[in-house]
């Protein structure tokens, strides 16, 4: 069964903790991507990585790190410097230069 | 300027209508362009992918896109209950930096008995 899995569903944060996301994908897809949506707000890129062991910044890096150790994993940790967690996260994959497929997000909250 | 706009709505449609959905972007060097369409609480799913100018037909989805007016549109023909979400539009801008998309705001649509 292909696809992206994402977990937790549901995270609770308490001030000043570090908390890591994981995403999962069995699509053999070289890209993946992290994103957070806000209520009312389209999606914006977190990080992103076409290959193994390398990524890139995307529009609001600041407060995040991720690891790409394998192809078929992208965790993000959301550390205590950013300072407005509350969000839904959400993962993507993608063959390079096709469409993207979404996991099922992760619905983060600070305490 | 944001870089891909779209009216956030509602728009309410009688059921069977045709619904109709824009999207403008910002850099004419943009190649690639999707819809997705996403339930409250859950993520966005793929309906469309459109690459050339001109319509791409998918069962009642229709992508229309004019790169000239940097604009692409998805009509939604004989609208159903089911259809109401909020639809992304999504634009890879083509600033470099690979498979890089920049989604709009996304725009709500009722689809209304």
């Amino acid at each position: 069964d292909g696809g992206i899995t994402q977990s937790p569903k549901y995270l609770f944060r308490k001030e000043g903790q570090n908390v890591t996301l994981s995403c999962e994908q069995n699509l053999n897809h070289d890209a993946m991507y992290w994103y957070r949506q806000d209520p009312g707000q389209g999606l914006r890129l977190i990080y992103y990585s076409q290959i193994v062991n390398d990524f890139q910044k995307g529009d609001i890096a600041e407060g995040y790190s991720v690891s790409r150790e394998k192809k078929e994993s992208f965790p993000l940790t959301v550390t205590s410097a950013q300072k407005n967690p509350t969000a839904f996260y959400l993962c993507a994959s993608s063959s390079l230069q096709e469409e993207q497929f979404f996991g099922p997000g992760t619905r983060l909250t600070v305490l | 300027q944001k870089e891909v706009e779209q009216n956030s709505g509602p728009l309410s449609v009688p059921e069977g209508a045709i619904a109709s959905l824009n999207c403008t972007y910002s850099d004419r060097g943009s190649q690639s362009f999707f819809w997705y369409r996403q339930y409250s609480g859950k993520s966005p799913e793929l309906i469309m992918s459109i690459y050339s100018n001109g319509d791409k037909e998918d069962g009642r989805f229709t992508a229309q896109l004019n790169k000239a007016s940097q604009y692409v549109s998805l009509l939604i023909r004989d609208s159903q209950p089911s259809d109401s979400a909020t639809y992304l539009c999504a634009v890879n801008l083509g600033t470099g930096g690979g498979n890089k998309l920049t989604f709009g705001t996304g725009t709500q649509l009722k689809v209304e008995l």
